[in-house]
């Protein structure tokens, strides 16, 4: 099994940075994604890391320590339009599993 | 370009009635997953298949049942619907296995069992 940890919710002002912490326990491991989901939507893909080290898309960054169970999605620059929940995913044997989510709530 | 598409959009139904949720895919992949989604819980894997006729549990399948006959199509039966089956169930669909490449969600279906 798997147990995957992130905070429940974070507040950010727009313009700002603000970075998601997931940790992680796993008995495999394929890669580490995170999506994005907005309110009454369908999650939608940002970023997957295999490899420790970090990956960047934009405004968004992802970061992942395997030998620690640890990684972080990096959000700058932030708009209006990112307030939404991210939700990191732990691949492995097949299957993805989900941690709860992050709310980031982003105020003028 | 469909993707995914899922049906019907919103359910409303009574406790102990069968009710089946349709997830169809228009890229030929492989790999098809229904999730539920509940608060406090995030997303959690109900049945998976890697191909056609191929299917397995994931983390919560007591009172559903999968089947998958075509690559297309990946239907979800509640074959005696409870009040805790209230939910928003996702179907999602990759090219590959699910720690390996990127899933691919449906818009979802907000089941109400009364």
């Amino acid at each position: 099994g798997q147990n995957i940890d992130q905070p429940t919710e974070m507040t950010a002002t727009e313009g700002a940075i603000v970075q998601i912490n997931c940790t992680y326990q796993t008995s495999g491991f394929n890669g580490l994604f995170w999506y994005q989901q907005h309110a009454g939507e369908a999650p939608t893909f940002l970023s997957y890391n295999v490899l420790d080290g970090l990956e960047e898309k934009g405004r968004f960054s992802s970061f992942l320590s395997r030998s620690k169970g640890y990684s972080y999605l990096l959000l700058k620059e932030l708009q209006m339009k990112d307030s939404a929940s991210y939700l990191c995913a732990v691949g492995s044997w097949g299957k993805l599993q989900f941690g709860a989510g992050t709310q980031v709530v982003v105020t003028p | 370009d469909a993707g995914i598409t899922q049906s019907p959009r919103y359910k409303i139904t009574e406790t102990g009635r069968q009710v089946t949720l349709m997830c169809h895919q228009t890229w030929s992949h492989s790999y098809m997953f229904w999730y539920r989604q509940d608060l406090g819980h995030g997303l959690r894997l109900i049945y998976y298949s890697a191909a056609a006729d191929i299917t397995d549990k994931g983390e919560v399948p007591d009172g559903y049942v999968v089947s998958r006959s075509k690559t297309e199509n990946f239907p979800l039966t509640l074959e005696s619907a409870t009040r805790s089956q209230t939910s928003v169930y996702f179907c999602a669909s990759s090219e590959s296995r699910a720690g390996a490449d990127e899933q691919y969600f449906g818009p979802g279906t907000r089941l109400t069992v009364t």
